[in-house]
């Protein structure tokens, strides 16, 4: 059971170059997050998902796009990057826990540097 | 926006010392969770507490709720060297996504 599995680790683009971020669950979890986390501060939502073919914008959602084909995989892709993009990204999944209540599994995350 | 605002912003004990860390928050919530993070890897969830509790215990760790006051606390008994991390409070906001707040950097010295 490897819980979620983040890829690549460490990843180094030029500015404008597009590259998508890999994120799978292996819990059969219904939903899951994109999270961003910059120098000193928490995380910060992106694009979450519900389930599968159902994707919503978080609170920094500008310059990405999901998609959610399959309950397991939930890619986050930039689309031309830029060096505001640089952070360490998080993918989580998550399951209820019943009364609004959720239980949550962070992958180790990815280290993103636009050059 | 970040919901739960930690304080204080850094924190730095002996061994064997207790480390308290507040979170507040601003909007309702279901409940309320911390957060540990080492130093370059990835979050470890450490206690939930539901917005019906007033206070949670999981081994060293002791967490108290006060919705009136929008305030969470997060007590840490008998420090240890591998205490030292960042510890985050998060809120459950809407549809199983969390808001986090930016963190208390707890350094405990052996």
């Amino acid at each position: 059971n490897a819980g979620v599995t983040q890829t690549p680790k460490f990843q180094v683009l030029k500015t404008g170059q597009s590259m998508t971020l890999q994120c799978a669950q292996d819990m059969n979890h219904e939903y899951m997050s994109w999270y961003r986390q910059d120098p000193g501060m928490g995380l910060r939502l992106i694009h979450y998902s519900v389930g599968a073919g159902i994707t919503d914008q978080g609170e920094v959602p500008n310059g990405y796009n999901v998609s959610r084909s399959t309950t397991e995989d939930f890619p986050l892709r930039l689309l031309s990057a830029a060096p505001s993009q640089t952070s360490v990204y998080f993918c989580a999944s998550s399951y209820s826990l019943g009364q609004g209540n959720y239980g949550y599994t962070f992958g180790s995350g990815t280290r993103l540097t636009v050059v | 926006s970040q919901q739960g605002e930690e304080d204080p912003q850094a924190l730095s004990i002996q061994e064997g010392e207790n480390a308290t860390m507040n979170c507040s928050y601003k909007t309702s919530i279901n409940n309320l969770q911390w957060y540990r993070q080492n130093s370059g890897r990835g979050l470890v969830h450490l206690i939930l507490i539901r917005s019906n509790e007033r206070e949670k215990h999981s081994g060293r760790l002791r967490v108290t709720l006060d919705t009136s006051k929008k305030s969470s606390s997060l007590l840490i008994t008998a420090s240890r060297a591998a205490d030292t991390a960042s510890y985050f409070c998060a809120t459950v906001r809407g549809y199983s996504t969390l808001t986090f707040g930016k963190g208390t950097m707890l350094l405990v010295s052996p």
